[in-house]
């Protein structure tokens, strides 16, 4: 499976756009990139996915770069409540999602 | 729609009983449920994949005869922790997979049971 490289942490203002970055450069022709969020406590939250072109749905949206290698999620206008623990994760093997350290956002005010 | 549960929520036992978890899909069906652990300020860890009408299959390093799954019907999974030991304490987290949907993987997660093992 492929592996993904994402900062940290991030601060972002609330009421302005958040762009989280996630690296995949091993990533196969045939694999989606999923975004996942967890706020504190909580299981696990689904936002968007995607193959190569780049989608947005009433959460976010996704960009990725025109090689796969690389692809940013992007919260047009966070608020507090988006605060959370951000996953980048390429698709694996029989559903399986693999988590890795993910993405720490503040959104402040 | 899309809605997963788990009950109970919190749970809090003494050393060397066990104790179960539900996962339930409430508005579709899952042939395929996960069952995942997540320590304090880790990140979560797939730790069995449920199939309805199979035996589970188990990551490595997880302890099949500890970490008992059933999955009986579409939207039922449960996990027992049989003889909980303190270092079992953790948050437990269920996904299910929506059998409808098999171009992608959408998964929905429960809310979490966090287990406490005195």
């Amino acid at each position: 499976d492929a592996k993904t490289t994402q900062p940290t942490s991030m601060d972002c203002a609330e009421g302005r756009a958040a762009n989280l970055p996630c690296n995949h450069s091993t990533i196969s022709g045939n694999e989606y990139v999923y975004w996942y969020r967890q706020i504190h406590s909580q299981g696990p939250q689904y936002i968007i996915h995607g193959l190569k072109n780049n989608e947005t749905n009433e959460m976010a949206s996704l960009i990725i770069t025109e090689d796969r290698k690389s692809s940013t999620l992007i919260l047009p206008h966070a608020t507090l409540r988006d605060t959370a623990v951000y996953y980048c994760i390429v698709r694996v093997r029989d559903y399986k999602l693999s988590f890795g350290a993910g993405t720490t956002v503040t959104v402040r005010a | 729609g899309a809605v997963v549960s788990q009950h109970p929520s919190r749970v809090i036992c003494k050393s060397g009983t066990s104790v179960k978890i539900e996962c339930r899909s409430l508005d579709f069906q899952a042939t395929t449920m996960f069952w995942y652990r997540q320590f304090p300020k880790q990140s979560l860890m797939l730790m069995a994949t449920s199939n309805e009408g199979s035996k589970a299959t188990y990551e490595q390093g997880v302890e099949k005869d500890k970490f008992l799954i059933n999955h009986a019907s579409l939207t039922l999974s449960t996990l027992t922790v049989t003889s909980a030991h303190p270092e079992d304490s953790s948050f437990y987290i269920c996904s299910a997979r929506d059998a409808s949907k098999s171009s992608y993987n959408e998964q929905f997660f429960g809310p979490g049971t966090r287990l406490t093992v005195l």
